[in-house]
């Protein structure tokens, strides 16, 4: 069975700070990993995703995220947040056996000036 | 590109009534889904048609159900709704199987 943990229900910064959402996960085979974003009143959209090479990801709008296999993490950063970054963050897993997408249960993130 | 249209937006329904959400994509994806979003429990899989005349249950089916119509739309119905199934929906489409999801933007429905 799979799983999906995201730390922190609710992370508040200052813009131009670090932004850090958490995601761990359990999957008993390679996995690949997602994190989506959902802005107010809208759908989810991908905002990168890791499956298979380079273990450090690039997605949209300046965030990245590092998969670490020994910490079984994919946490979720931007080194300086803005404004528009306010949204909720979900990280998600996928192991690739009966089409079983796990989402977390969402990061609120809120940017203050 | 209208991507993936989900009607309607919003919904109040009294228990008992039912209702049929509707989705339809222009990506030419063969895979569609059905999810509900409740508050602390992120994207919960309802249904989904990895294909054109397929359907199969996800994690919550119970008390739904739907149609693969054609490629292009997949729908949702509620035959008795309940208060429980108050909720946020999303229908979503992918060419990959669940690598890349590209989701409508929701209807809220409220079950009274």
């Amino acid at each position: 069975a799979q799983s999906v943990t995201q730390l922190g229900s609710h992370v508040s910064v200052s813009e131009g700070a670090l932004v850090l959402l958490r995601c761990n996960y359990s999957s008993s085979v390679p996995p690949y990993l997602f994190w989506y974003v959902q802005y107010p009143n809208q759908g989810l959209q991908l905002l990168l995703k890791y499956t298979t090479g380079a273990t450090l990801v690039k997605g949209i709008n300046g965030f990245e995220a590092e998969f670490k296999k020994s910490e079984t993490s994919f946490h979720l950063t931007k080194p300086s947040a803005h404004m528009s970054d306010a949204a909720e963050y979900f990280c998600a897993v996928f192991t690739g056996g009966g089409n079983k997408l796990t989402f977390g249960t969402g990061t609120q993130l809120k940017v203050e000036l | 590109n209208a991507g993936v249209t989900q009607t309607p937006k919003f919904q109040v329904l009294k228990t008992g009534q039912s209702m049929t959400l509707q989705c339809a994509q222009d990506m030419n994806h063969n895979s569609m889904y059905w999810y509900r979003q409740d508050p602390g429990m992120g994207l919960r899989l309802i249904y989904y048609s990895a294909s054109e005349g397929t359907t199969d249950k996800g994690e919550v089916p119970n008390g739904y159900n739907v149609s693969r119509l054609n490629k292009r739309e997949f729908s949702l119905r509620l035959e008795s709704a309940a208060p429980s199934q108050t909720s946020v929906y999303f229908c979503a489409s992918s060419d990959r199987g669940q690598e890349k999801l590209f989701f409508g933007s929701g209807t809220q429905l409220s079950v009274l």
